[in-house]
């Protein structure tokens, strides 16, 4: 099947710094991604939609400001989480589409103190 | 916005029974997709469904869509230590992005 990475898969960082998330579609080209956030033994919840070339569209209560997505060509999404609080603390997974079917990454887990 | 329910939360099992997974939907389902993930993992893609009274196979798990396609289960046969993990159900809200929207999950536990 398709590949989808992450990197990092895990990162630590200070309150108030950002930090980038990357989601790389390694064996096909993903026109769309899709950026998820999951809490300790909750679901994924869809942050936004993620579309080349163009802007990203986000989920009800998603702060575009804060969670800015880049999505710059065919195989690369970006995530940065702007000025982040221990709050953002969560595990963030994105995924690409490839025809019918979406495949996910291995997820980042980030951790703000 | 489309609701997905799944039953039960969490479920332990000895190895060697069967088990199923249910995931109910507040719409009509236009596809249905199971995944499993280790907690902290990412999400391995076990079946879509689309069809009303679909059913597919893949080595012991078994996922059907029933006629009204608002209801899927996931049926586990002999289950096995491996088959431990969180299972996810996903509906596809219809739209041309194939957006998904997911349960909050079932945890499964085998014990050997």
């Amino acid at each position: 099947g398709a590949v989808v990475s992450q990197h990092p898969s895990w990162v630590i960082c200070k309150s108030g710094t950002s930090v980038k998330i990357e989601c790389r579609s390694l064996d096909f080209q993903a026109t769309t991604m899709f950026w998820y956030r999951q809490f300790p033994k909750q679901s994924l919840m869809l942050m936004a939609t993620s579309n080349e070339g163009s802007k990203a569209t986000y989920e009800q209560g998603v702060e575009k400001d804060k969670f800015l997505i880049n999505h710059a060509s065919l195989t690369l999404s970006t995530l940065t989480v702007t000025s982040a609080h221990p709050e953002d603390s969560s595990f963030y997974i994105c995924s690409g589409q490839h025809y019918n079917e979406q495949f996910f990454g291995p997820g980042t887990r980030l951790t703000v103190l | 916005s489309q609701e997905l329910e799944q039953s039960p939360q969490s479920l332990i099992v000895q190895e060697g029974k069967n088990l199923t997974i249910n995931c109910t939907s507040s719409k009509t389902l236009y596809g249905l997709y199971w995944y499993k993930q280790k907690y902290g993992e990412g999400l391995i893609f076990l079946m879509m469904l689309q069809k009303g009274g679909e059913e597919k196979s893949h080595e012991k798990i078994t996922a059907k869509l029933d006629e009204k396609k608002q209801q899927s289960s996931l049926h586990i046969t002999a289950s096995q230590p491996s088959h431990a993990g969180i299972y996810l159900c996903g509906a596809d809200s219809g739209g041309s992005n194939y957006k998904l929207t997911f349960g909050k999950g079932t945890l499964l536990t085998v014990n050997p």
